[in-house]
């Protein structure tokens, strides 16, 4: 049952359009993520937050940047897309453990710029 | 940035082989983590395990943290079809930030 929600799941776009990939979550998580994902390689982090109006740039430098206004939603934007932005957008969020939280996935957004 | 590699980062084998991936890092980590991800799908978890020397037995699965842990190994016994997939391990610390391994590509062949 899936309690992070990603839409659209595929996007096919033209260059320098404006996207907004949306990720929703049901259960109360303060700490969610945006990582990037070529097909069947390593995630890479680009943003996180630690609750609302709180926005961090993770380790993989990205143009896109990301809002969080609400607790349950955590919206990333590309102003301008270009064919290099091509990849799979996965969104996560932390349940809070002791020492370690587990990440909860959303099925992500498969994006095609061209 | 902590870098954790895996190995292999590709594996086929045939249904009821055995086989081990492993994840290592230089840093040291306050827990790990390993993920299963099927195409078209977001990574599951499968488990974590936090303490040196620890190991964690799901069915044929089993989960060893290295005792600096730093490393970690999944090994799979007698693997089957429905095994096939990307094996991600996660370096985790206390500020609930994770650290992805460059993953391991398995496909079990009937």
């Amino acid at each position: 049952e899936a309690d992070i929600y990603q839409t659209p799941r595929y996007l096919v776009i033209g260059t320098g359009k404006k996207i907004t990939l949306e990720c929703s979550q049901t259960m109360g998580h303060d700490k969610m993520y945006w990582y990037q994902q070529d097909p069947g390689m390593e995630l890479h982090l680009i943003h996180y937050s630690y609750g609302v109006n709180s926005t961090e740039k993770g380790d993989l430098s990205s143009e896109s940047t990301v809002s969080r206004i609400r607790t349950e939603h955590f919206p990333l934007t590309l102003e301008s897309a270009r064919p290099s932005h091509t990849s799979q957008y996965l969104c996560a969020s932390s349940r809070p453990g002791t020492p370690a939280g587990t990440l909860h996935f959303g099925n992500g957004t498969r994006l095609t710029v061209t | 940035t902590q870098l954790l590699e895996q190995s292999p980062q590709f594996l086929s084998i045939q249904e009821g082989e055995n086989l081990t991936v492993y994840c290592n890092s230089s840093s040291v980590f306050s827990s790990l983590q390993w993920y299963r991800q099927e195409p078209g799908e977001g990574p599951v978890l499968l488990v974590t395990v936090v303490t040196g020397g620890e190991v964690k037995k799901l069915k044929r699965l089993t989960f060893q943290f290295g005792d600096a842990r730093k490393d970690s190994s999944l090994h799979i016994t007698a693997a089957q079809p429905g095994d096939t997939g990307l094996y991600l391990c996660a370096g985790g610390n206390t500020g609930n930030q994770f650290y992805f391994g460059t993953g391991t590509s398995l496909t079990v062949i009937p």
